[in-house]
């Protein structure tokens, strides 16, 4: 029963390069959540979807940040134009469909550690 | 300003000790939850509450909730040198923002052997 799974663990990439991070929600799990946690802090909520629709992102930067998660394949965290400050380990979740009864309960992945150099 | 605070920032103890741990909040919940973070780790979900409930169990682990005073609590029991971890508190609402947690700063928990 494997949990959430995040690829790549962890990313460089130099100032304006392009950041892609893939999640793959638990089986059986139709919401995917996107949380950034900087150094010594707290996760912070960026976004909320479901399968071809965002719910929820009001915690995304306005510029540069986008979010999917396709009928097929897994949900995309892209961040274009990586500046430095964009330095963090970026987490997501996912939780059961709404008819479940632990539909609260988020479970979630390794996390990707991205670096900007 | 941030949504489920906690406190204490930091704690010492010792193998066996009991460790508690608080989190306050400031809008209304839904559902309260606990999770742990071994370092450089994800989380892992301990515990949900909800706005209903008072206490809950698991294990070594019971978590009281006061609606009244925005608050709750995690008490580790019998602690060992293997909870040593990040503990954090992160708060559910309800209505279209139920997939929203909001984490608070943590508590760095260490337990010396």
């Amino acid at each position: 029963n494997a949990g959430v799974m995040q690829n790549p663990r962890h990313l460089v990439r130099r100032r304006g390069q392009e950041a892609r991070l893939r999640c793959s929600p638990m089986k059986g799990h139709s919401h995917v959540y996107w949380y950034r946690q900087l150094p010594e802090e707290g996760l912070k909520f960026m976004v909320y979807l479901q399968k071809e629709n965002i719910i929820d992102e009001s915690g995304m930067p306005k510029e540069r940040f986008s979010a999917e998660f396709p009928k097929e394949g897994p949900s995309i965290l892209r961040i274009q134009q990586v500046v430095r400050g964009d330095s963090a380990a970026y987490f997501c979740a996912s939780s059961p469909p709404l008819a479940s009864s632990s539909y609260n309960e988020q479970f979630f992945g390794p996390g990707t550690r991205l670096t900007v150099l | 300003s941030q949504q489920g605070e906690e406190d204490p920032q930091a704690l010492s103890i010792q193998e066996g000790e009991n460790a508690t741990m608080n989190c306050s909040y400031k809008t209304s919940i839904n559902n309260l939850q606990w999770y742990r973070q071994n370092s450089g780790r994800g989380l892992v979900h301990l515990i949900l509450i909800r706005s209903n409930e008072r206490e809950k169990h698991s294990g070594r682990l019971r978590v009281t909730l006061d609606t009244s005073k925005k608050s709750s609590s995690l008490l580790i029991t019998a602690s060992r040198a293997a909870d040593t971890a990040s503990y954090f508190c992160a708060r559910g609402a309800g209505g279209t923002s139920y997939g929203k947690l909001t984490f608070g700063q943590g508590t760095i928990l260490t337990v010396h052997p």
